[in-house]
């Protein structure tokens, strides 16, 4: 069976500080592909990476880089400078090759305060 | 950009009536996508559409339906609403093809449907 977990359910960090959301997640398969996505108070799911499960390189945009370590099954995110427009929910999510099914992680959310 | 769009961000509703919620995408994507989420249950899904007229009962089917009549457009339904159908409503599209999801789901803004 395949699964998603953010065991962090609420983050609160000050403006400017680094923050890392945890996702780690189960499944037997060998290929599989990773996602992260954000939503803001708004209520749109927006988009943020894809990552296949055979490429492992750590990933930067901007302030945002990811960890993907297979050999902790674990896909993280981190916030480097954060900023109140970063306050949202992020939701990890997996899905197999060939199988119509996204797994969604329960969100963390993450309050950055001026 | 993909552009998904949702006919309304509220909607109220009374019990008994008939719900249409409409989705477009503008990206010649095949699949289309409708979810709910709700606090504590995070999204699930309730049907997807991998072309024109054809769909796929996802995890909680039950007291909806679809129509998919053009590639760009997938509407639910929900032919009586019910109180317990309050939530918020997701659509999505991607380029994967069939019961492939690995593309990535591009996401309209929602629509937060009430029944009273």
């Amino acid at each position: 069976a395949q699964k998603v977990t953010q065991a962090q359910t609420e983050i609160s960090v000050v403006e400017k500080e680094d923050v890392t959301l945890d996702c780690v997640y189960e499944t037997r398969d060998t290929t599989y592909y990773l996602f992260w996505y954000k939503q803001p108070p708004s209520g749109e799911l927006v988009f943020l990476i894809r990552r296949n499960s055979f490429d492992e390189q750590n990933e930067i945009s901007g302030r945002y880089s990811w960890n993907f370590q297979k050999s902790t099954s674990s896909f993280n995110f981190t916030i480097t400078a954060s900023q109140v427009v970063d306050s949202a929910v992020y939701f990890c999510a997996l899905t197999l090759y060939n199988f119509n099914k996204f797994y969604f992680g329960s969100g963390t959310k993450l309050n950055v305060k001026p | 950009d993909v552009k998904v769009t949702q006919s309304s961000r509220y909607l109220v509703k009374r019990t008994g009536e008939k719900v249409f919620l409409e989705c477009v995408q503008d990206m010649d994507h095949e699949n289309m996508f409708w979810y709910r989420q709700d606090p504590g249950l995070g999204l699930r899904l309730i049907y997807f559409s991998y072309d024109v007229k054809m769909k796929e009962k996802g995890d909680i089917p039950e007291g909806y339906s679809v129509s998919r009549e053009k590639k760009e457009r997938f509407s639910l339904i929900l032919e009586s609403a019910s109180t317990n159908q309050t939530s918020m409503y997701l659509c999505a599209s991607s380029s994967s093809r069939g019961t492939d999801f690995t593309d990535t789901q591009y996401f309209g803004p929602g629509t937060r449907l009430t029944v009273l």
